[in-house]
């Protein structure tokens, strides 16, 4: 079955340590974004990727960092320097065209200890 | 300006009545249109696109205003689960997805 696979679906970290968020996609997707969700809030965009070895800053990107090495991989480190990393973290694709939906995983929920 | 808002309600409803819910965008070059439905913590899913010309899947009815910028979701004959967070997507031409902050609906007996 194609999809989104975001994991783990929970994460705990103490203060002070990198910790990375997998997102892999098998939908033949080019685009690929993160958006950060906190309780009650809406979706910000944190990094997105158009293709390939490329990928732009979204709203909220300070803190973080990306990497598209691959198509199907789009996994996103938080770093020391986010100061308010507990949130929702979810990951997204959609095709190039952008006239379609976009796919979610199921989410990985980060909580700093 | 924010390039997408919406009303973050929350809409109370009694079940079998009609709730619309608006969504205005800033960037006239806005190419695609998305409602998204989200329940408590989960991912959001497609619920339904928008098109120019209006479009309607059972008891849901979406428009678009490019004129006005905004687009519209109309439920008819609320049902209790129909309760969640709707959210309205719009998508510019440069393949950047652009969320609105939600609106809650919540349908009581």
């Amino acid at each position: 079955d194609g999809g989104i696979t975001q994991s783990p679906k929970y994460l705990f970290r103490k203060e002070g340590q990198n910790v990375t968020l997998s997102c892999e996609q098998n939908l033949n997707h080019d685009a690929m974004y993160w958006y950060r969700q906190d309780p009650g809030q809406g979706l910000r965009l944190i990094y997105y990727s158009q293709i390939v070895n490329d990928f732009q800053k979204g709203d909220i990107a300070e803190g973080y960092s990306v990497s598209r090495e691959k198509k199907e991989s789009f996994p996103l480190t938080v770093t020391s320097a986010q100061k308010n990393p507990t949130a929702f973290y979810l990951c997204a694709s959609s095709t190039h065209q952008g006239d379609t939906e976009a796919f979610f995983g199921q989410g990985t929920r980060l909580t700093v200890v | 300006r924010k390039e997408v808002e919406q009303d973050p309600g929350p809409f109370n409803v009694p079940e079998g009545a009609t709730v619309a819910f608006n969504c205005t965008y800033s960037n006239s070059a806005s190419q695609s249109f998305f409602w998204y439905r989200q329940d408590c913590r989960k991912e959001p899913k497609l619920l339904m696109s928008v098109y120019s010309s209006g479009n309607e899947d059972g008891r849901f009815t979406a428009q678009l205003n490019r004129a006005s910028q905004y687009i519209s979701l109309l439920i008819r004959d609320s049902k209790l689960s129909d309760s969640a967070t709707y959210l309205c997507v719009v998508n510019l031409n440069t393949d950047k997805l652009i969320f609105g902050t939600g609106t809650r609906l919540q349908v009581f007996p």
